[in-house]
């Protein structure tokens, strides 16, 4: 059974950068079948979707947050990091990590982390 | 990208059927069958229960059904129970390559 499980600061202040770490246990991130994502969920809010890395390294990440953005993957560990730089209150949400299926022909989000909530406040 | 529309809430007694829309567009719901659904219970992470826009994932109940036509999905929900009051979020791929989901359904069983 695959298992994620978020794991990181919950309190970051304005200005500095969020740094969140998810950890993949029953599964590998090295497989070339999965995109290994990040979503967020600001309180009482829907989903937004931040991005995806792929065992290669390529990334994908949405628009809107793209230049504050990175998430790798370290294959030694299991694990893909995000991070976001320059937060601001409006970063405030509880954080997934999912494992995206279907790699070159659907995309569906299968399993989840979950979820971890990061306040951003001084 | 704009997030999909779905109504803010919907609600029925329980044994009824009820039925949550999500409205895209062509770049996205209408040009894609990568139209996913979640189920989501206070305090949990999302589950998936729809993926392909019409199939089920092994040991989700067949009350649980996905359909699209043009820019619009929907899922139903048949036979409602108290255990199906949840938020349920739709998700699409889109011509960017990114996804996008919904804003939320919350289901109330009466």
């Amino acid at each position: 059974q695959v298992q994620l499980q978020e794991s990181g600061p919950g309190l970051v202040k304005p200005s500095e950068t969020l740094s969140l770490t998810c950890t993949v246990s029953g599964g590998s991130v090295s497989s070339g079948s999965y995109y290994w994502s990040w979503m967020r969920q600001p309180p009482g809010r829907g989903l937004e979707w931040i991005g995806y890395i792929y065992y290669s390294g390529s990334t994908n990440y949405n628009p809107s947050l793209k230049s504050r953005v990175t998430i790798s993957v370290d294959t030694s560990k299991n694990q893909f990091p995000l991070k976001l730089s320059s937060v601001t209150a409006a970063d405030t949400a509880v954080y997934y990590c999912a494992r995206e299926a279907g790699v070159g022909t659907t995309n569906y989000f299968d399993y989840w982390g979950q979820g971890t909530l990061v306040t951003v406040s001084s | 990208q704009s997030a999909l529309t779905q109504p803010a809430s919907v609600s029925g007694p329980p044994g009824q059927s009820i039925t949550i829309s999500c409205s895209g567009t062509s770049s996205d719901v209408g040009g894609y069958n990568h139209v996913s659904w979640y189920q989501q219970h206070p305090g949990k992470a999302p589950k998936l229960i729809i993926y392909d826009v019409s199939n089920r994932p092994s040991g989700v109940s067949n009350r649980f059904s996905g359909s699209k036509s043009g820019n619009t999905a929907s899922l139903t929900i048949s036979g409602l129970q108290a255990e199906d009051e949840a938020d349920y979020f739709c998700s699409s791929y889109t011509s960017s390559t990114t996804r996008v989901f919904g804003g939320g359904t919350k289901l109330t069983v009466l």
